[in-house]
This record gives C-alpha cells, structure tokens and sequence, in this order.
C-alpha cells in the first residue's frame, strides 16, 4: 500500500519569502501522479499543482513549483513571495496512474502553514 | 459551472438518528468517492464508486453505507450515527476512461453526533 508522510506538522514564513513545505511516499509503482492541495479556512480543497511520475520536468505553477526526486520519493512544494493568503493546511497526495483501479488519492496529515506580515 | 456540490453543509445530530448525505456532480464523471478528515490523520476514504451500481469499501467504511443509483448522485448514509462519526466530510469526483487527472472536491460538511 501506498504511504505518504509530511514530517512536519506546521511552518512559518515572512510575507514575501521563500517556504519549502516536505512531502515523501512510498509505492512500488512506477506510474502515478502526486499533488498538493491546499485547504483554506473555507475547507475548500484546492488542488495547487501536480507532478505526473513519468515527467521528469517538475511542474511550476506560478509562485508555485516543486522539487520531484522520484528515486528518492520525495515531492517537495516551494511557495515563493509568500502572501498572506496561501496561509492554509497543505497537503500532499498520491495517486495511482492505472486505469480502472480504484483512483484514491492518499494522503498525508498536512501541514499548517502560517505567513507573518 | 462544474460542481460538485455536497448537502447539508453543517449538522448537528444526535447518536443513533440515520441521516444522509448527499452529494451530486455535474461533470458526468465516472468516479466518486468520499473522504472524511480528521485533525492529525489527514483525509482517508471511505467508499468509491467506479460507476453506476459499482461500489466499494474505501479504508475506514465501518458505520457507513452508500448507493450510487444515477451517474451523477453518491449519497452517504450513516444508519445509525456515533461520536465518533463527527467529522468533516468531502464527497470528489473524477473522470475514469482517460489517464486519471485530479479529483474535484465539494465544499465539505461539517457532522457533529452528539
């Protein structure tokens, strides 16, 4: 079964710097994809950026890019310039790439990030 | 607009009285699933639905049922509800007959059982 870990609980960062917010997993797949979704106070689930396994480019998506170290397993979140409003739970999620399986995400416990003004 | 949209979005109950909720999308999506989120143990599902009249248990199913009769409705059904049933619960849905992209997500229901 797959795993995926956040290690840290909450982070904290300066409006207008740099966070990198950790995420590994486990899986003997070779083919799936993972994600991070953020979760404001509105509990909303919002999908920030994805990363397809068989990609070796890491997805950017504006302030957003990742760090995919897939031998590693490790799938990492940079927010650059920081603003007050990415302040939410993260989470990291895995998902399997096979068709007709059972496409659940797993996911980590999430981390809480806060931005200082 | 695309939506999946979950009801009711707060309730307060009390132990033993069944209650639904329902949850449709408007996607035609294949897939549904629901999820509950609890502080410190993140989202784990607890049933899916790869299509009409295909169900199957997710990993934390105990106390729950559910019934997927339209394409579009995955209604989440607690028979007899308990405590330990409060939660905040997300109903998502996904297309199937492509390569899998991401799960769209309703806006969450907040479950109290006293």
């Amino acid at each position: 079964a797959q795993t995926v870990t956040q290690s840290q609980p909450e982070m904290s960062v300066q409006e207008a710097e740099t966070v990198t917010l950790s995420c590994t997993y486990d899986t003997s797949e070779s083919d799936y994809y993972l994600f991070w979704y953020k979760q404001p106070p509105s509990r909303q689930m919002i999908l920030v950026i994805r990363q397809e396994a068989y990609k070796q480019q890491n997805a950017t998506e504006n302030r957003f890019s990742v760090n995919f170290q897939k031998a590693a397993k490790s799938f990492s979140l940079k927010i650059s310039d920081s603003q007050l409003g990415d302040a939410a739970m993260y989470f990291c999620a895995y998902r399997s790439a096979l068709g007709g399986a059972n496409s659940k995400l797993t996911f980590g416990k999430g981390i809480t990030l806060s931005v200082r003004p | 607009e695309a939506q999946v949209t979950q009801n009711p979005r707060y309730l307060i109950t009390v132990t033993g009285k069944k209650l639904t909720v329902t949850c449709s999308q408007n996607m035609n999506h294949e897939y549904m699933s629901w999820y509950r989120q609890d502080p410190g143990l993140g989202l784990r599902q607890i049933y899916y639905s790869m299509n009409v009249e295909a169900t199957d248990k997710g990993d934390v199913p105990e106390g729950y049922k559910v019934s997927r009769k339209e394409k579009r409705n995955f209604p989440l059904i607690l028979e007899s509800p308990s405590p330990n049933q409060t939660s905040l619960y997300f109903c998502a849905s996904a297309r199937t007959s492509t390569r899998p992209g991401e799960l769209f997500f309703g806006e969450g229901s907040r479950l109290t059982v006293l």
